[in-house]
C-alpha cells in the first residue's frame, strides 16, 4: 500500500539554529511530493513540491527539500529557523496526474530561544 | 483569488446527532476533495469529486457519512448520525493544474467537530 512516514513526532529546536524534517514514502513509482505546514486552528499550507527534475526544491518561508529517489526520501530543511517556525508539518505523497494526497503522521516542531 | 471557504469553523454535537459542513472551492477548481484529519493523524481523504461526480469515496463510511457536490461548485459533507471517533477537522481542498501540467491542492480552514 502507498504510505508516507515522518519518524519523528516532535522535535524541538533552538531559534537560528538548523532544521531537518525527515519523511520517506513507499510508492510504486515515484510520486509527486508535498511539504504543508500546519499552524494551530488553520488549514494546511504548501511550503514546497516536487514532481521532477532538479532534486533540491526551494520553497517558501526560506524551506528546502531534497528529492533522494535512493532513499525514497523527500526531507525538509531550513538553515536558520525563526519562533514563527512553530507548527505541525506534514510530508504528502501523491499519483502523478489529480489524485489525492497521502499524508504522513506529521512532525510537531516546537522552537526555544 | 479568494481561498477554499469552509463553514463552520466549529461545531459541538451529542453522539447519534447530525450535522451538516459546507465547503467553496477556489472559483474555477473543478476538483473537490474532503480529508477527515483526526488529532495526532494527517488528514486521510474521504471523498473526491471531479466537477458534479464522485471519482473515489472508497474510504468513505457510507453507513453514516455522505458528501454532494450538486452544481459542481459548493459541497455539503454529511454525517448522521456522529459517533465519538468522529471528532476531527474536515479539511476541504480543491485543486488546479500548474502552467506545468501538474496539479496543486488548496486547502480551506477547516471545521473541527467535538462529538460529545
Amino acid at each position: 500500500a502507498q504510505s508516507v512516514t515522518q519518524p519523528d513526532i516532535h522535535i524541538t529546536v533552538s531559534e537560528g539554529a538548523s532544521l531537518e524534517l525527515r519523511c520517506n514514502y513507499s510508492y510504486g513509482a515515484t510520486p509527486y511530493l508535498f511539504w504543508y505546514v500546519q499552524s494551530p486552528g488553520q488549514g494546511l499550507q504548501l511550503l514546497l513540491k516536487y514532481f521532477s527534475g532538479d532534486t533540491l526544491v526551494q520553497g517558501i518561508k526560506g524551506f528546502e527539500a531534497e528529492f533522494k529517489r535512493s532513499q525514497s526520501s523527500f526531507n525538509l530543511r531550513k538553515p536558520s529557523v525563526h519562533w514563527s517556525d512553530a507548527a505541525e508539518y506534514f510530508c504528502a505523497a501523491s499519483n502523478s496526474g489529480n489524485t489525492p494526497l497521502v499524508f504522513g503522521k506529521g512532525t510537531r516542531l516546537s522552537v526555544i530561544a | 483569488e479568494a481561498g477554499v471557504a469552509q463553514s463552520p469553523r466549529y461545531k459541538i454535537i451529542e453522539k447519534r446527532q447530525s450535522v451538516a459542513f459546507w465547503c467553496n472551492p477556489i472559483s474555477g477548481h473543478a476538483t473537490l476533495y474532503w480529508y477527515q484529519q483526526i488529532l495526532g493523524q494527517g488528514p486521510k481523504l474521504l471523498i473526491q469529486f471531479q466537477n458534479n461526480g464522485v471519482v473515489d469515496d472508497s474510504q468513505l463510511p457510507k453507513d453514516r457519512f455522505s458528501a454532494e457536490r450538486l452544481k459542481g461548485v459548493d459541497s455539503t459533507l454529511k454525517i448522521q448520525p456522529a459517533k465519538l471517533e468522529d471528532s476531527a477537522v474536515y479539511l476541504c481542498a480543491s485543486s488546479s493544474r500548474t502552467t506545468g501540467g501538474k496539479y496543486e491542492q488548496y486547502f480551506g480552514p477547516g471545521t473541527r467537530l467535538t462529538v460529545t
